[in-house]
């Protein structure tokens, strides 16, 4: 089965500079990768998502790349603001109507004023 | 905007009872899922569930496990006779695949989650 691998367990960064996350996956059939903010005690919401035949897309200030090669992709945070402290998941899953979705680990981000 | 809804919001139950969880999807949603978050670990697949049946199970589903479609609006999982480690957030989740997101793919909505303590 699929193994998602997140680094690092937790990161802090000053406020306005940018916060980046990695995640490997094992399973070279997996073909979607989204990212997962959760604040505490909160549902799982989803911030920005990539499929397998895009190489980096962004919205606003978040940005992900995936190298399929390496079976690597990341979520980068830039002007970071305290709001985006959280715990960040990526995940891996194969997008056929049925969503099993593989998580990493999480990153706990912590944004210092 | 659309969501998934769970309750209990909290159960707290003794080890060997039975606990139902209910989720009302998104009413338009055709895929159902059960995912689970130990305290301070990543959120795990415990199931998924189509047309009426399961289409997939991880290894942590197990014969203590069911889940069940009762109406046109719930879907419930229950844990036949609960055990310490069951303590953890459940979290419901549906999507459809016309229910896309910016990538063009499904998108999995999540509930607010149960949160089970087994004592």
């Amino acid at each position: 089965g699929e193994n998602v691998e997140q680094h690092p367990s937790t990161l802090s960064v000053q406020e306005g500079d940018s916060a980046v996350i990695k995640c490997t996956y094992s399973d070279s059939a997996s073909n979607y990768f989204p990212w997962y903010k959760q604040e505490l005690g909160k549902r799982p919401q989803l911030i920005i998502d990539i499929r397998s035949n895009v190489g980096e897309k962004k919205d606003q200030r978040i940005a992900v790349t995936l190298n399929k090669t390496a079976k690597h992709f990341s979520l980068h945070i830039t002007e970071t603001q305290p709001e985006d402290s959280a715990v960040y998941f990526c995940a891996a899953g194969q997008n056929f109507g049925n969503e099993k979705l593989t998580f990493g680990t999480g990153t706990r981000l912590t944004i210092i004023p | 905007e659309p969501e998934v809804t769970q309750t209990p919001s909290h159960q707290v139950t003794q080890m060997g009872q039975e606990v139902i969880l209910r989720c009302v999807p998104i009413s338009n949603h055709l895929y159902f899922y059960w995912y689970r978050q130990i305290l301070g670990q990543k959120v795990e697949f415990l199931v998924s569930f189509y047309n009426n049946e399961i289409s997939e199970k991880s290894e942590i589903f197990d014969d203590q496990f069911s889940v069940e479609r009762p109406d046109g609006s719930n879907f419930t999982l229950k844990i036949r006779s609960t055990k310490l480690e069951d303590s953890a957030m459940y979290f419901c989740a549906s999507s459809d695949l016309g229910d896309r997101g910016p990538s063009g793919a499904n998108v999995l909505t999540f509930g607010a989650g149960s949160r089970l303590t087994v004592l």
